[in-house]
Formats: C-alpha cells, structure tokens, sequence
C-alpha cells in the first residue's frame, strides 16, 4: 500500500529564516510526486511534479528536491505571504486511475 | 491554463435533503476528475473517481448510493449528496487532470456543505 509522511506537522518561522519540509514516502513504483499549497477554505493549488531521483524544481522562493525515498520542499527567506499548508502526494504507475496518496501535510506560519 | 470550478462554492441545507455540487474543467478536456473530502486539519480523501462516460470508482468505505456521481461530459462532473445528514458536512473538493500537462492533478476551489 502506498504512504506518504509529511514532518513536521506544523512550522513556525520568522521571516526570512529558512527551513525545509520532509515528505517521505513508499510507493510500489513511484510514477510522481507533486507538491500543492493549500490556503484555509480554498483547493490546493498544484507548485511541482518530480518524476525521478535527483531532479530538482524551483519557483520563486520554493524549491521541490527528490530521492529515492524521500521530497523536500525547501524554502528559501519565507515572508508571511508563504504561510499555507503544504501538501504533498504521490502517484505509483500500478494507481487505478491515475489517484494520489496524499501526506498529512505541513502547515507553516510565517511571522514578520 | 488548468483552471477547475466548482459551484456553489457554500451550500447551506436541512437534514434529509440532496445537494448537488459541479466541478467543471474550464480550458481542458478531462477524461477522468476525482473527488476529495476533507475535514478540518487533515489532509484529502479520495471519495471516487469519475470517468467520462462510465461508471465512477468509489474509494473502500464510500457508499455510492449516498454520493451519486455523474461526469456527463469531458468537462463537468457532478456529485450529488443524498438525503444529507449532518455527519455530511465537510468541505468537497474536486480534480481533474490536464492530460495534455503531464499527470498533475489541478483542484478546484472546494464547495463547503453544512447539514442542519
């Protein structure tokens, strides 16, 4: 069965103080990983997909880094405007319709 | 691009009745769009997943005759909550994937039921 774990649950940070989000996984045959930011009372919203161990993305001040084994979701001098949850999920080749196995999620509050 | 909706956005009702919920694919063609719940601080649930055409999947656990879905088209899919109850209440979310954009999921803005 496939499981993603997030850590740490909750973050808080000052701004400008940088830190980085875990997901870790195990997945039958790992097809995906995707990163999505979640604001109170809204969907979330899609940032990256990673497809094999070692590829790297980027956008703005988010960086979405993959092995083997685990995702990290770097990020880089927040400011209050990053504070959300932060999802991530993964897709094995072997998922009936293409469905996503969600972690727990991160939620991170950003103070300036 | 990749853009979903959903309406109504906010659903109000009284126990026993049915509340109908679209998620629609505005600048896409979806074969397949997938339904979540989600209660307060926890992550998504995968209730089912829609396909065009056919019969929807339904996660274990998620009776089908109480969540009625219908994906008539390449771009909407409805659920329908039958006789809800308060237990109902939650926040729906739907997905669709861009087939054309890799296999990403793009989410709806989420539809908040309330059952009095």
């Amino acid at each position: 069965e496939d499981q993603v774990t997030q850590s740490p649950e909750a973050l808080r940070l000052q701004e400008g103080e940088s830190s980085s989000l875990n997901c870790s996984y195990t997945v039958s045959g790992l097809r995906g990983l995707f990163w999505y930011r979640q604001d109170p009372g809204k969907g979330p919203e899609f940032l990256f997909t990673l497809y094999s161990a070692g590829e790297e993305k980027e956008k703005e001040r988010l960086k979405a880094t993959l092995t083997k084994k685990e995702s990290f979701l770097h990020i880089t001098a927040p400011k209050p405007e990053d504070s959300a949850t932060y999802l991530c999920a993964v897709q094995a080749w072997e998922a009936a319709g293409n469905k996503l196995t969600f972690g727990g999620g991160t939620r991170v509050l950003v103070k300036p | 691009g990749a853009v979903v909706s959903q309406h109504p956005s906010r659903v109000i009702c009284k126990s026993g009745t049915s509340v109908k919920i679209e998620c629609r694919s505005l600048d896409f063609q979806a074969t397949t769009m997938f339904w979540y719940r989600q209660f307060p601080k926890q992550s998504l649930m995968l209730m089912a997943t829609s396909n065009e055409g056919s019969k929807a999947t339904y996660e274990q656990g998620v009776e089908k005759d109480k969540f009625l879905i219908n994906h008539a088209s390449l771009t909407l899919s409805t659920l329908t909550v039958t006789s809800a109850h308060p237990e109902d209440s939650s926040f729906y979310i739907c997905s669709a994937r861009d087939p054309l954009s890799g296999s990403a999921q793009y989410f709806g803005p989420g539809t908040r039921l309330t059952v009095l």
